[in-house]
């Protein structure tokens, strides 16, 4: 079975802290693919990265950082100088080859400026 | 922008109407995917169409069902509605039929509101 746990359901920040974003999955498939999208107010789903379970190389992009391990089966996302249009609800999501998307249950980020 | 576009944005109906969800996907994509996001079951996964053909379902009513025309354009038909049918349609695309491995790109979703 497939599962992905987000344990943060809200997190409230002021602007220019960092953030992390947890992400903890469930999988018994050595190939699997997760991704982070995010969902601003106006309700969009905007892709944010895609990891295959081969590269566990941490990727940064601008003040976003992903820490993918696989030992703690956890892809977690890190937001650093948080700004208000970071505010959004982020879903981590995993698959595999075949297979439809599983999305946890989302993390809604608000930042106060 | 996706460049996955969904009609209509918005669509208030009543209970035991039937409506029609349209989306379109990115240029060169292949692949169609329909979910459903409503506060009590979060993203759901409903059913995609590769190249015309039904390629996976997931948890699809009956009263549901889609297709995806030669123009690789999806429709997502919505019968006998209910009131717990009101939720936030999400059309997403990828390149191929390789759901899973894929990335899905997800248009703006239509919100459908039963009364």
């Amino acid at each position: 079975a497939q599962k992905v746990t987000q344990a943060q359901t809200e997190i409230s920040v002021v602007e220019k802290e960092d953030v992390t974003l947890d992400c903890v999955y469930e999988t018994r498939d050595t190939t699997y693919y997760l991704f982070w999208y995010k969902q601003p107010p106006s309700g969009e789903l905007v892709f944010l990265i895609r990891r295959n379970s081969f590269d566990e190389q941490n990727e940064i992009s601008g003040r976003y950082s992903w820490n993918f391990q696989k030992s703690t089966s956890s892809f977690n996302f890190t937001i650093t100088a948080s700004q208000v249009v970071d505010s959004a609800v982020y879903f981590c999501a995993l698959s595999r080859a075949g297979n439809q998307f599983y999305f946890g249950t989302g993390t809604s980020l608000t930042v106060i400026p | 922008d996706s460049g996955v576009t969904q009609t209509p944005k918005h669509l208030i109906t009543a209970t035991g109407q039937r409506v029609t969800l349209r989306c379109s996907p990115r240029s060169g994509d292949l692949s169609v995917y329909w979910y459903q996001q409503s506060l009590d079951q979060g993203l759901q996964f409903l059913i995609q169409y590769y190249n015309g053909e039904e390629r996976a379902k997931g948890n699809i009513l009956e009263r549901f069902s889609a297709q995806q025309f030669p123009d690789l354009h999806s429709e997502l038909n919505l019968s006998s509605l209910e009131l717990g049918d009101s939720a936030l349609y999400f059309c997403a695309s990828s390149p191929t039929g390789g759901q899973g491995r894929d990335t899905q790109y997800f248009g703006p979703g239509t919100r459908l509101t039963v009364l």
